[in-house]
This record gives C-alpha cells, sequence and structure tokens, in this order.
C-alpha cells in the first residue's frame, strides 16, 4: 500500500513563508510522479494551484511555487495571505493510479 | 465557460447501486482524460478512478476495484461512474475533475449509504 505522507498542520505568520511538503513510501519523489497540489477551503471544492512539479494555472497566484526538494515535492507560499488559511493536498502519480497525500492544514495566524 | 457538473448523488443501503454522471461543456470534452475524486465526511481526497480520451484506458483506487467501473461518452460529453455493492465507506461527496493539469473540478455529489 503506498502512502503519501504531508505535515499534518503548519502555522505562518502573515507576510511570512512557508513550504508544505510531500513525500512517498516509496522513496525519493521525483518529476515522474508528476506531483500535483490542491487548496481546499471549507465548503468547496479543491482548487488546483500546481501541477506537474512546478506548472501554475493561469489563477494560481504568483505567491505560490512548486519544486523537489530534498527527495519530496514541495509547495512554497511566499507572503502569505491571510485567505491562504486552508488545507493543502498534493497528489503523486504511480504509473496509472493516483494516490492524495492527507492535507495539510495551513493556518495563517 | 469550463464547466463540470456532477448528478446522481443520494441515499442508498449498503449493498446497492448507484451512477453517478458528469456532465461537461465549455470545452472540448474528448481531448481530456477524466477523474473521480472522493472525500468522506471530515476526511481527505481519496483519487478514484480515471479514464483515458478515448476511454479505453482506465484505473481504479484498490478501495473501489471490482465494484466501481468508470466509463465516458463523448459524443454526449459526459463522464459516469457506475458504483456497485457499496459499503458504508464509499460515503463521501464524489468529484470529477478535468485532465492530467487537473484544470478543472465540479461541485460534487454527494452519496451516503446507509441502512
Amino acid at each position: 500500500q503506498t502512502v503519501v505522507t504531508q505535515e499534518p498542520s503548519l502555522t505562518v505568520s502573515p507576510g511570512g513563508t512557508v513550504t508544505l511538503t510531500c513525500a512517498s513510501s516509496t522513496g525519493a519523489v521525483t518529476s515522474d510522479y508528476y506531483p500535483n497540489w490542491f487548496q481546499q477551503k471549507p465548503g468547496q471544492a479543491p482548487r488546483t494551484l500546481i501541477y506537474s512539479t512546478d506548472n501554475k494555472h493561469s489563477w494560481t497566484p504568483a505567491r505560490f511555487s512548486g519544486s523537489l526538494l530534498g527527495g519530496k515535492a514541495a509547495l512554497t507560499l511566499s507572503g502569505v495571505q491571510p485567505e491562504d488559511e486552508a488545507e493543502y493536498y498534493c497528489l503523486l502519480y504511480y504509473g496509472g493510479a493516483r494516490v492524495f497525500g492527507g492535507g495539510t492544514k495551513l493556518t495563517v495566524l | 465557460e469550463v464547466q463540470l457538473v456532477e448528478s446522481g448523488g443520494g441515499l442508498v443501503q449498503p449493498g446497492g447501486s448507484l451512477k453517478l454522471s458528469c456532465a461537461a461543456s465549455g470545452f472540448t470534452f474528448s481531448s481530456y482524460e477524466m477523474n473521480w475524486v472522493r472525500q468522506a465526511p471530515g476526511k481527505g481526497l481519496e483519487w478514484v478512478s480515471c479514464i483515458s480520451t478515448g476511454g479505453d484506458t482506465v484505473y481504479y483506487a484498490d478501495s473501489v476495484k471490482g465494484r466501481f467501473t468508470i466509463s465516458r461518452d463523448n459524443a454526449q460529453n459526459s463522464l459516469g461512474l457506475q458504483m456497485n455493492s457499496l459499503k458504508d465507506e464509499d460515503t463521501a461527496i464524489y468529484y470529477c475533475a478535468r485532465g492530467s493539469a487537473w484544470s478543472a473540478w465540479g461541485q460534487g455529489a454527494l452519496v451516503t449509504v446507509s441502512s
């Protein structure tokens, strides 16, 4: 059973920088896992921020960036805004299957 | 405007069946692989299934393999999910999502499995 692990919770101050990570139980995450990042706020459908490691959609704020860091996928928020408080999920590809991480609850305080 | 609208959710008894649909509009449906993702109450996202553009390649999560069947009708711009032998743990909001860039999501359909 493949497990994708994220930090359960993180807290950041407004204007600060925070990095969320996404690890695979199978080993180092590479671009072959096509990491994706999603934001979800209570009562809303998820919204895709990053696809295939570091690609942004037109609606993705510039302060969000995706990368590979120390064998994990990473989502960095620079200049955090209060509206960034949300749950963040990563998704990795394992051939045909996809697996979500458990999510990181980001608190902006 | 790109839109994905799920329908077909509802209350079903354990062991029962239900079919979800996802109506696509505002884009060339046949050009995108499609996914189903679910979210149990108060829990995280779980990938369920995906289907290739032509419908000839499908994948399932182990938790639904053998019970759920994904399908698509490119002429009708529609994605389907036939769910059989439903269990309590299948209770969730089911979302359809577009493509390998996950560039659009529906608002979800609630499926409740309960006696």
